[in-house]
């Protein structure tokens, strides 16, 4: 089965500085989406970035950006040049492409930016 | 703001009871999907409708149940209420007619069931 684990359940970042949030994830499919969703205390989700796992090629969007490791099952997040705004809870999503329609969370990893 | 619209903000029931819950997806959008977020479970993934079909179904359990109406808005239907069903219910909308699109969330619902 399917399984995303967030190893880090709270984090701290100096505004300006850069973090990375780690995920991995456990599979025996070879098509699939992560995504990673942004929490603020408002509590909306937002998504933040998304990886075709067919892609090699790491995702990007503006500061944020991944670093996929297929072979290890790895899809970190690296924010750079923190903003205070971006103090949330971050959650890792698996969603396997098989026709099974798996869609797997990760627990969160609560992330506060320090002014 | 992400377009989705969801109601109520905030509902209060008793256990055993039956509630109802609204989302009016982003205009165009015809993919409509349901997740729940409680202490105990975390963020689960539940349904997903596409133009009025059920098109994936996580881990949604019996006592729920989902229907999407031909001007494209949601209900989902929770009864036979337990405590443990107090949640943040979320709903979020795509054009993609699968998971893997980009969705837009709602404010959620939040049902506190005593």
């Amino acid at each position: 089965a399917q399984t995303v684990t967030q190893s880090q359940p709270e984090m701290s970042v100096q505004e300006a500085e850069t973090v990375t949030l780690s995920c991995t994830y456990d599979t025996s499919e070879s098509n699939y989406y992560l995504f990673w969703y942004k929490q603020p205390p408002s509590r909306q989700m937002i998504l933040v970035i998304r990886q075709e796992a067919y892609k090699q090629q790491n995702a990007t969007e503006n500061r944020f950006s991944v670093n996929f490791q297929k072979a290890a099952k790895s899809f970190s997040l690296k924010i750079s040049d923190s903003q205070l705004g971006d103090t949330a809870m971050y959650f890792c999503a698996f969603i396997s492409t098989s026709g099974t329609y798996k869609y797997i969370f990760g627990t969160g990893t609560r992330l506060k930016v320090l002014a | 703001d992400s377009g989705v619209t969801q109601t109520p903000k905030h509902l209060i029931t008793a256990t055993g009871q039956r509630v109802t819950l609204r989302c009016s997806p982003r205009s165009g959008d015809l993919s409509v999907y349901w997740y729940q977020q409680s202490l105990d479970q975390g963020l689960q993934f539940l349904i997903q409708y596409y133009n009025g079909e059920e098109r994936a179904k996580g881990n949604i359990l019996e006592r729920f149940s989902a229907q999407q109406f031909p001007d494209l808005h949601s209900e989902l239907n929770l009864s036979s209420l337990e405590l443990g069903d107090s949640a943040l219910y979320f709903c979020a909308s795509s054009v993609d007619t699968g998971l893997r699109g980009i969705q837009y969330f709602g404010a959620g619902t939040r049902l506190s069931v005593l």
